[in-house]
């Protein structure tokens, strides 16, 4: 079954800690995307990689942290740096960025919770 | 930079009656991509209705329809019929179509069907 698959699902930090969440496609896509959500607003983006071993900061990078070692997978680590972490975290992929025939597709989300 | 203004913050209509989102946005490109996603309580991000700025004929999916003008850079959904499974929020989104293209959106609007 092809998708974007997000875990966990719920996830608590203490605070110091670092946390990372996964996200995972198997639909070939070459871009891959982290978003956060906070009640009542829209999506901000936090890191976008276009291909393997490249990836570039969004407009709320700082305290966050990404990998691209793998096509398939773009994990998210939120560092003790980030002060306000607990928010909605999405991932989502793309065929490519830019161009054509391009639409943004979206796993079911993590949430996270400073405790 | 590009920004995407959705000024209601909540609606609600009556089911079977038809109801329109409003959204502006603001970019110097030429060429671009607008997109409506809906949200439900879920928090999955469903991809209701996509426009390319350099076609003139409104985007149609169903019961979804937008008004796209460019000019006034003004991208409406019309949803008729509605149905209480439309009960979500409701995102406007731009993408310009440069290499290092990305998904900017608007704060949402809580649409609410009436039974």
């Amino acid at each position: 079954d092809g998708g974007i698959t997000q875990s966990p699902k719920y996830l608590f930090r203490k605070e110091g800690q670092n946390v990372t969440l996964s996200c995972e496609q198997n639909l070939n896509h070459d871009a891959m995307y982290w978003y956060r959500q906070d009640p009542g607003q829209g999506l901000r983006l936090i890191y976008y990689s276009q291909i393997v071993n490249d990836f570039q900061k969004g407009d709320i990078a700082e305290g966050y942290s990404v990998s691209r070692e793998k096509k398939e997978s773009f994990p998210l680590t939120v560092t003790s740096a980030q002060k306000n972490p607990t928010a909605f975290y999405l991932c989502a992929s793309s065929i490519r960025t830019g161009g054509t025939g391009n639409t943004i597709y979206f796993g079911e989300g993590s949430w996270l919770t400073v405790v | 930079a590009q920004t995407v203004t959705q000024s209601q913050p909540e609606m609600s209509v009556q089911e079977a009656e038809t109801v329109t989102l409003s959204c502006t946005y603001d970019t110097s490109e030429n060429n671009y991509y607008l997109f409506w996603y809906k949200q439900p309580p879920s928090r999955q991000m469903i991809l209701v209705i996509r426009q390319e700025a350099y076609k003139q004929q409104n985007a149609t999916e169903n019961r979804f329809s937008v008004n796209f003008q460019k000019a006034a850079k003004s991208f409406s959904l019309k949803i008729s019929d509605s149905q209480l499974g439309d009960t979500a929020m409701y995102f406007c989104a731009f993408m310009d179509t440069g290499a290092n293209s990305k998904l900017t959106f608007g704060k949402g609007i809580t649409l609410s069907v009436r039974p």
